[in-house]
């Protein structure tokens, strides 16, 4: 069965410093693997996405995301988080040709100054 | 990048009445339509899948007669919330994908904070 784990509920980090919020997925074959942000009471904004070729891809606002076939994993990078990072990621994983996305349940980002 | 756009982005109903959002992809096709809801500090819960021209494929758990959609075009679909209950309340959030393009990222739209009161 299909599903998106992301360990971390949330996560506090210090402006200017690294983040990586991780996101384990289980998928029969090869997925389309996805990252987006919601702000409070807003939609979600995908952030970057990979569906194949470099394993390493870069999206909006400085953020980029590793895959990992051999871990499962699609974690997400950014070197200097900024304030207005605070928001919700989520990971999610997309079957080609399908319709069908798997979310995570989420990683709550808090930034202090 | 592709835009969708929902509405309204929030709105105030007494118990027992009707509630429809509406979900418009504004500068693309869709051949098929999403429908999540969000509980506070949760993830999105997949309610049904629309598609243009055909009945709505509801989840496991959704009560169809309660929450009816309608996909009539290729750029509209919509959530009608039935005889709506305080427990309804909730954050609705549609997402559509591209004709054609079936493996790319769906485009969601700004969500709809629903209240029941």
């Amino acid at each position: 069965a299909q599903s998106v784990t992301q360990p971390d509920i949330h996560i506090t980090v210090s402006e200017g410093a690294s983040l990586e919020l991780r996101c384990n997925y289980s998928y029969g074959a090869t997925p389309y693997l996805f990252w987006y942000v919601q702000s409070p009471g807003q939609g979600l904004q995908l952030l970057l996405k990979y569906f194949s070729g470099d394993t390493l891809v870069q999206g909006i606002k400085g953020f980029e995301a590793e895959f990992k076939r051999s871990q499962s994993s699609f974690n997400l990078r950014k070197p200097s988080v900024h304030w207005s990072d605070a928001a919700e990621y989520f990971c999610a994983v997309g079957a080609p040709f399908s319709n069908q996305f798997y979310f995570g349940t989420g990683t709550s980002l808090t930034v202090i100054p | 990048g592709a835009v969708v756009s929902q509405h309204p982005s929030w709105v105030i109903c007494k118990s027992g009445t009707s509630v429809k959002i509406e979900c418009r992809s504004l500068d693309f096709q869709a051949t098929t339509m999403f429908w999540y809801r969000q509980f506070p500090k949760q993830s999105l819960m997949l309610m049904a899948t629309s598609n243009e021209g055909s009945k709505a494929t509801y989840e496991q758990g959704v009560e169809k007669d309660k929450f009816l959609i309608n996909h009539a075009s290729l750029t509209l679909s919509t959530l009608t919330v039935t005889s709506a209950h305080p427990e309804d309340s909730s954050f609705y959030i549609c997402s559509a994908r591209a004709r054609d393009r079936a493996g790319t990222e769906a485009f969601f739209g700004q969500g709809t904070r629903l209240t029941v009161v």
